[in-house]
């Protein structure tokens, strides 16, 4: 079974433009999260996305949005860039979501603002 | 709202001892489960093990087991036999059982180095 996938793995973009991040979760998982990884913060939460719906949300400004297609891939898109959202951007899917599934990561876009 | 706490930013072992990883967190919930995942340099997130809330038994995994103190909101990871390839950072994470709070909280994360 082919594993979580995430495109680009690279990206570079200037402050004040906007970006589309993807991810393709496992065959047949429905819930797909993402997460922001930066050195001074961590690991936070940014939303997630059931059956084509945000179930739940993080504490981000609403310039960091999301949506699921009904074949459960996820997009995340960032507007008006700023700096501080230089960061490693992760996703992982699960089947339904919630603690009881394990959640899969994919290996991250590497997203850098100049 | 959930609270994990990794206190060690940094540890090291030498290769085939015992080291232990330290995770305290807080809710006031009683249904939820806790994981700890590993995210080697090459930034893949992978889950080590994971831990029922409900469960009273210790999880273990090969070489990884936990000491799961529930009334001391406890959570520390012991890893035997120390590998080389176990080199990486460790991130304790927490996650409410149910699936309209879907999320997993992290802790900061604790960078182990294993020694050869």
């Amino acid at each position: 079974k082919a594993g979580v996938t995430q495109t680009p793995r690279y990206l570079i973009k200037t402050r004040g433009q906007q970006v589309t991040l993807s991810c393709s979760p496992i065959s047949g998982h429905r819930s797909v999260s993402w997460y922001q990884q930066t050195p001074g913060q961590g690991l936070q939460f940014l939303f997630e996305y059931f059956s084509e719906t945000q179930r739940n949300k993080g504490n981000f400004p609403g310039r960091f949005s999301g949506r699921q297609f009904s074949n459960s891939r996820s997009e995340m898109n960032v507007s008006t860039l700023e700096l501080g959202d230089s960061a490693l951007y992760l996703c992982a899917s699960s089947l339904y979501g919630g603690g009881r599934d394990e959640q899969y990561f994919g290996p991250g876009t590497r997203l850098t603002v100049t | 709202a959930q609270t994990v706490t990794q206190s060690q930013p940094e540890m090291s072992v030498q290769e085939a001892e015992t080291v232990t990883l330290s995770c305290t967190y807080d809710t006031s919930e009683n249904n939820y489960y806790l994981f700890w995942y590993k995210q080697p340099p090459s930034r893949q997130m992978i889950l080590v093990i994971r831990q029922e809330a409900y469960k009273q038994q210790n999880a273990t995994e090969n070489r990884f087991s936990v000491n799961f103190q529930k009334a001391a909101k406890s959570f520390s990871l012991k890893i035997s036999d120390s590998q080389l390839g176990d080199t990486a950072m460790y991130f304790c994470a927490f996650h409410l059982g149910t699936g309209a709070n879907s999320k997993l909280t992290f802790g900061k994360g604790i960078t182990l180095s294993v020694r050869p």
